[in-house]
């Protein structure tokens, strides 16, 4: 089945420890990003990808890396986590950006205290 | 999209009627319009897109309609269901960028037996 796997679906941590939610796509899709959505703000980019080893920032980069070793997976990194950023993460692919629609996966609620 | 404040609209109708959701873009030069579907629980879900040389597309039980003289995207949903009680966001961009989705902050769909 053609999907988008987050793990985990939900984290509780505390401030400071860094953390890692994995993403990984089986269609072997050249476009990923990550999203974060928040009442009332609505779904925002945090760092997207065109393709192996090419990333670039969102609009709500700051205190979050990713990486892109391999087409198929795209990790969020958090060095160090703050009660800001505790949210809905979304990981999505398109297979070639522009004008291709993005397939989601499930999310990650994240809680940082 | 553009974002409508800290509440969705919700938009309650019976099973069986049509609905129509709407959704207004501020980019004039948006070329590529989605549609999609959030449940509880779950990642937005593709529905339907349309692009900019189209002002109409139909899907299976789902309408698009765009006017692009007004920057304004519907969403038509004929015989609803309650399987289709979800959140539902419009999404655009220029197809020749990066796939930056401009997202709408969403409607919400209920549908009363």
């Amino acid at each position: 089945e053609a999907q988008v796997t987050q793990n985990p679906r939900y984290l509780i941590t505390v401030t400071g420890k860094k953390l890692t939610v994995t993403c990984s796509q089986n269609m072997n899709h050249e476009y990923m990003s990550w999203y974060r959505q928040d009442p009332g703000l609505g779904l925002r980019q945090i760092y997207y990808s065109m393709n192996v080893e090419v990333t670039d920032k969102g609009d709500v980069p700051e205190g979050y890396k990713v990486s892109r070793k391999e087409k198929r997976n795209f990790p969020l990194i958090l060095e160090s986590p703050s009660p800001n950023q505790t949210s809905l993460y979304f990981c999505a692919s398109s297979l070639t950006g522009g004008d291709s629609p993005l397939h989601f996966g499930n999310g990650t609620r994240l809680t940082v205290t | 999209g553009e974002s409508v404040g800290l509440h969705l609209p919700t938009l309650s109708v019976q099973e069986g009627d049509n609905s129509i959701i709407n959704c207004a873009y501020s980019n004039s030069a948006s070329d590529y319009f989605i549609w999609y579907k959030q449940e509880s629980g779950k990642g937005p879900q593709f529905i339907i897109d349309i692009r900019s040389n189209m002002d109409k597309r139909q899907g299976q039980r789902v309408t698009v309609l765009l006017n692009k003289t007004v920057k304004h995207l519907s969403l038509q949903i004929a015989a609803t269901q309650p399987g289709d009680s979800a959140v539902y966001f419009c999404a655009d961009t220029f197809s020749g960028g990066y796939n930056k989705l401009i997202f709408g902050a969403g409607t919400r769909l209920a549908v009363h037996p």
